[in-house]
C-alpha cells in the first residue's frame, strides 16, 4: 500500500517569513494529493490540492509543488502569520479513494 | 461550499453504554462518507468506508460489530459506539466526497468522546 512520510514533525517561523512542508509517497500510481489545516480541537480543512498531471499549483500564499519523479510534494506558505499556526497533513490518494495521510506538521508562526 | 456538520460536537458517557455520532454533507450529496480516529497529536486513522446503500467496509483491526456505521442516505452517516469504554474515548471525525466524482473529500468539525 501507500506509505507518506512527511517532513518536519515541528516548524517555527518567523511571522513574514516562509514555511516549507514536505511530503513523500511510494505509490507511484497516486495521482491527487491534498492538504489540510487542522486547528486544535477542530476537523481538517483543506487548503489546497494538486493533481498528478500538473507540477504547481498557487493560491494566494499558499502553493503545492509536485515532483512525480521523485514522488514528493511540497506545501509552500509565504508571507506567513499568526493564524497560520496549526498542524498540517499532506495526503495521496489514487482517484480520491482511501487517502493515505502524512504525520503532520505543527507550525508555529511567532509574532 | 462542500461544509459538512457533525453532532454531537463533544459527548461524555459513562462505560458500557452507546453513543450514536451523526455525520450530515449540508450542501451537497455524498455517495460516500468516510470515519476516522484521532489520537492527541497523531495523524487520522481511517476506521471504515461507507458507501450510501450499501454495507461499510472496515479498515483492518477495527471491530465492524463495536463501531457499526449506518449510511441511510446521501446525506448522512452514522456511527454507533456499542458498549463503549474508556479506551474508546477519542477524537472522531467525519468525511464526505461529493457524488459529482471530485476526488476531494470534506472533514467534519470532529466529536470529542470521552468514556468514564
Amino acid at each position: 500500500g501507500e506509505n507518506v512520510e512527511q517532513h518536519p514533525s515541528t516548524l517555527s517561523v518567523q511571522e513574514g517569513d516562509s514555511a516549507v512542508i514536505k511530503c513523500t509517497y511510494s505509490d507511484s500510481a497516486s495521482n491527487y494529493f491534498p492538504w489540510y489545516k487542522q486547528e486544535l480541537g477542530k476537523g481538517p480543512q483543506l487548503i489546497i490540492d494538486i493533481r498528478s498531471n500538473v507540477g504547481e499549483k498557487k493560491d494566494q500564499r499558499i502553493a503545492v509543488t509536485l515532483n512525480k519523479t521523485a514522488k514528493h510534494f511540497s506545501l509552500h506558505i509565504t508571507e506567513t502569520q499568526p493564524e497560520d499556526s496549526a498542524v498540517y497533513f499532506c495526503a495521496a490518494s489514487l482517484r480520491g479513494n482511501q487517502f493515505y495521510f502524512g504525520t503532520g506538521t505543527s507550525l508555529t508562526v511567532i509574532p | 461550499g462542500a461544509v459538512v456538520s457533525q453532532h454531537p460536537s463533544r459527548v461524555i458517557c459513562k462505560s458500557g453504554t452507546s453513543v450514536k455520532i451523526e455525520c450530515r454533507s449540508l450542501d451537497f450529496q455524498a455517495t460516500t462518507m468516510f470515519w476516522y480516529r484521532q489520537f492527541p497529536k497523531q495523524s487520522l486513522m481511517l476506521m471504515a468506508t461507507s458507501n450510501e446503500g450499501s454495507k461499510a467496509t472496515y479498515e483492518q483491526g477495527v471491530e465492524k460489530d463495536k463501531f457499526l456505521i449506518n449510511h441511510a442516505s446521501l446525506t448522512l452517516s452514522t456511527l454507533t459506539v456499542t458498549s463503549a469504554h474508556p479506551e474508546d474515548s477519542s477524537f472522531y471525525i467525519c468525511s464526505a466526497r461529493n457524488r459529482l466524482g471530485k476526488e476531494t473529500q470534506y472533514f467534519g468539525p470532529g466529536t470529542r468522546l470521552l468514556v468514564l
